[in-house]
C-alpha cells in the first residue's frame, strides 16, 4: 500500500526558478524523508524531517512538515540542470520496524 | 569505499525460469531491504530483514523468496510463480531500525529484470 502522494506529478522549469513538490500521506508517522531518484539510477537520501518539526533547510532544500494537514513540501531554490531527476517522499510509521512507504514521485525537469 | 552493491545491472530471464538478484553491503547495517519499482512509479516493498536470520513479507511478497544467512547479504530470488516480475529492483539497507527516531535507508544502483 502506498501512502504517499505526490503532486504535481511533473514538472518542468527554467534553470534559477524554484521547484516546489508537495506530498500528502495518510496516517500518523515518525518522520519524513524525501529521496532523489536519477534516471536508472538507485535513490539517494535527501533530508528527513520528524513528526515534531515543521521546518528544515539544507542547502538549497527547504522542507515544511504539516501533521495537521498530513502533507509537506519540498522546495528546491535557484534550481540547476543537474536538478533534474525524480523525487519521492517517504514516510516512515510509529513502529519499530524500519518499513518506509514511498510516494509515486514527482519528475522534475530543469531546463537550461 | 562503504556502501551497497548489487549484481548484476541487467538481467533478462525467460519465462518459467528463477533468478536471483544479489544485493551486499559494507555499512555494517542491521536491516535490509527489497522494493520493486514499476515505470513511473514510486517503490513497493517486497521483503525487509531486521537482522540475521529474520526477515518479513513486505506489501508484494508473492512470488519472491529472500534470505539472510550473512548481515551482509540479502539475495532476492524472483521465482516462476512471479507473473509479472520485469521491473527495476532496488536493495536497500539502514541502520538499526529498532527505536531509532532518524533513520535513513541507503540504497544500492539497482538490477533492471526483463522477462523475454
Amino acid at each position: 500500500s502506498q501512502q504517499g502522494e505526490e503532486d504535481p506529478q511533473a514538472l518542468s522549469i527554467q534553470e534559477g526558478e524554484n521547484a516546489t513538490m508537495n506530498c500528502s500521506y495518510k496516517t500518523s508517522i515518525n518522520n519524513l524523508q524525501w529521496y532523489r531518484q536519477n534516471s536508472g539510477r538507485g535513490l539517494v537520501h535527501l533530508i528527513l524531517i520528524r513528526s515534531n518539526e515543521r521546518e528544515k533547510h539544507s542547502g538549497r532544500l527547504r522542507v515544511t512538515l504539516d501533521t495537521s494537514k498530513k502533507s509537506s513540501s519540498l522546495l528546491i531554490t535557484a534550481s540547476r540542470a543537474a536538478d533534474t531527476a525524480s523525487y519521492f517522499c517517504a514516510t516512515r510509521g510509529p513502529s519499530n520496524t524500519g518499513k518506509l512507504i514511498f510516494g509515486q514521485g514527482t519528475t522534475l525537469q530543469v531546463k537550461p | 569505499d562503504g556502501g551497497i552493491t548489487q549484481s548484476p545491472k541487467y538481467l533478462f530471464r525467460k519465462e518459467g525460469q528463477n533468478v536471483t538478484l544479489s544485493c551486499e553491503q559494507n555499512l555494517n547495517h542491521d536491516a535490509m531491504y527489497w522494493y520493486r519499482q514499476d515505470p513511473g512509479q514510486g517503490l513497493r516493498l517486497i521483503y525487509y530483514s531486521q537482522i540475521v536470520n529474520d526477515f518479513q513479507k513486505g506489501d508484494i511478497a508473492e512470488g519472491y523468496s529472500v534470505s539472510r544467512e550473512k548481515k551482509e547479504s540479502f539475495p532476492l530470488t524472483v521465482t516462476s510463480a512471479q507473473k509479472n516480475p520485469t521491473a527495476f529492483y532496488l536493495c536497500a539497507s539502514s541502520s538499526n531500525p529498532q527505536g531509532r527516531y532518524t533513520d535513513t535507508q541507503y540504497f544500492g544502483p539497482g538490477t533492471r529484470l526483463t522477462v523475454l
